[in-house]
């Protein structure tokens, strides 16, 4: 069964640290997402990467970073946490040309900043 | 800016009724319109897609349709289960000119006994 995964599902977090979130993804996918969801504002994407080394900034960039060494693996940076970062985040891949194809997500990764 | 609109936000239907959730959506080059289930405690699963060179599809209990001149598209659930009990999310996508993604904001559909 193709699978995303993300690395932690629950994490708390002071304001000021810096957060890493880890997603794998285990078919060979060329596209992948971060996205954050949040009650009353649906989903958002934070950055996308179509290829290892390539990034592109989504909708709000604005506090994140991203890395993509190897086709696999994509993380997500957040540079120094704070409350307002408190959300769901999704991570997401799909093959073929981005936009093309529907998404496979994982299970998710709730953080709270305090 | 492009947006989708879904509704209703809250659906709550009868164990074997039918359910639909309708989607809006404003950017005329998008052509892809796929569905997410998402339970709880759980990312988002794509159930069903449809592209814009097609008018409706089906698979099993779900199905799509899409009117590209009035920029509708809708989820049928029929004979619903308890099951099926979840948040559902339409998008609409484009790769034309760059690529977006929007989602809408969700439907809660209770399914009860």
């Amino acid at each position: 069964d193709v699978k995303v995964t993300q690395s932690s599902r629950y994490l708390v977090k002071r304001t000021g640290e810096k957060v890493f979130l880890e997603c794998v993804q285990d078919m060979d996918h060329e596209n992948m997402f971060w996205y954050r969801q949040d009650p009353g504002l649906g989903l958002r994407l934070i950055y996308f990467s179509y290829d290892v080394k390539m990034k592109e900034k989504g909708d709000i960039p604005e506090g994140y970073s991203v890395s993509r060494e190897k086709k696999e693996r994509f993380s997500l940076i957040l540079e120094s946490a704070s409350t307002n970062q408190t959300s769901m985040y999704l991570c997401a891949s799909t093959e073929g040309q981005v936009g093309d194809y529907g998404y496979t997500f994982g299970s998710g990764t709730r953080l709270t900043v305090v | 800016g492009e947006n989708v609109e879904q509704h209703p936000s809250t659906l709550s239907v009868q164990e074997g009724d039918s359910a639909v959730i309708k989607c809006t959506y404003s950017d005329s080059a998008s052509n892809y319109f796929p569905w997410y289930k998402q339970e709880l405690g759980k990312g988002p699963q794509l159930i069903i897609d449809i592209r814009s060179n097609v008018g409706e599809k089906k698979d099993q209990r779900i199905a799509v349709t899409l009117n590209k001149t009035a920029k509708h598209f809708s989820l049928h659930i029929t004979e619903t289960q308890p099951e099926d009990s979840a948040v559902y999310f339409c998008a609409a996508s484009t790769n034309t000119g760059g690529f977006k993604t929007i989602f809408g904001a969700g439907t809660r559909l209770f399914v009860k006994a």
